[in-house]
């Protein structure tokens, strides 16, 4: 079976730095990704780690953990912008099929 | 903006109709996925075509078909329509490996 989990909402105030955690349990990893969707858009492209360790991309790093089958999103300097919800999602087969999460919905407070 | 292009943007049919999805994807990328995405829910995986060939299928029954063209584009068909397709269906293009791009969506409501 597949199963990834992420906390369903988040709070964080503006300027600050938050952390949304992902596990997973999946049958094969090709790759873990990060996208970003504001309400009523389509999933946008954050991150992709494929090895253990950190990826950095300016205010957005993501970290990968294969053997704990865990990863990590950190957004630095928030702002209200970044109210959205963030889908960790695992690439399970060698073509390019996506096992999502439900979301995390990060609200950005001033 | 990502290149890739949904229509139409918004959709309501009737219980028992069919329904067709078009997508166009970005320009170089052969592999194409469809989601469905329920409210407050993640991105269900419906299938993917690559080079024109269904290359997996999520479980999603027979009545959810597609197509790729040989321009990449693709089509989603839904037959016999069900209260609970209402859903924003996603396109995503990518070459095979590749992170996916996705398209605006569709909002389908089915009454």
């Amino acid at each position: 079976g597949q199963n990834i989990d992420q906390p369903t909402e988040m709070t964080a105030t503006e300027g600050a730095i938050v952390q949304i955690n992902c596990t997973y349990q999946t049958s094969g990893f090709n790759g873990l990704f990060w996208y970003q969707q504001h309400a009523g858009e389509a999933p946008t492209f954050l991150s992709y780690n494929v090895l253990d360790g950190l990826e950095e991309k300016g205010r957005f790093s993501s970290f990968l953990s294969r053997s704990k089958g865990y990863s990590y999103l950190l957004l630095k300097e928030l702002q209200m912008k970044d109210s959205a919800s963030y889908l960790c999602a695992v690439r399970v087969s060698y073509g390019n099929k996506l096992v999502f999460g439900a979301g995390t919905i990060l609200r950005v407070k001033s | 903006e990502t290149g890739v292009t949904q229509s139409p943007t918004h959709l309501i049919k009737t219980r028992g109709q069919q329904v067709t999805l078009r997508c166009s994807s970005q320009s170089g990328h052969n592999t194409v996925s469809w989601y469905q995405q329920a409210l407050g829910q993640g991105p269900q995986f419906i299938f993917q075509y690559y080079r024109e060939e269904e290359n997996g299928r999520g479980n999603f029954p027979p009545r959810f078909s597609g197509l790729q063209f040989p321009n990449y584009s693709s089509e989603l068909n839904v037959n016999a329509l069900e209260l609970d397709d209402s859903a924003l269906y996603l396109c995503a293009s990518s070459l095979l490996r590749t992170e996916a791009f996705f398209g605006q969506g569709t909002r389908l409501t089915v009454v």
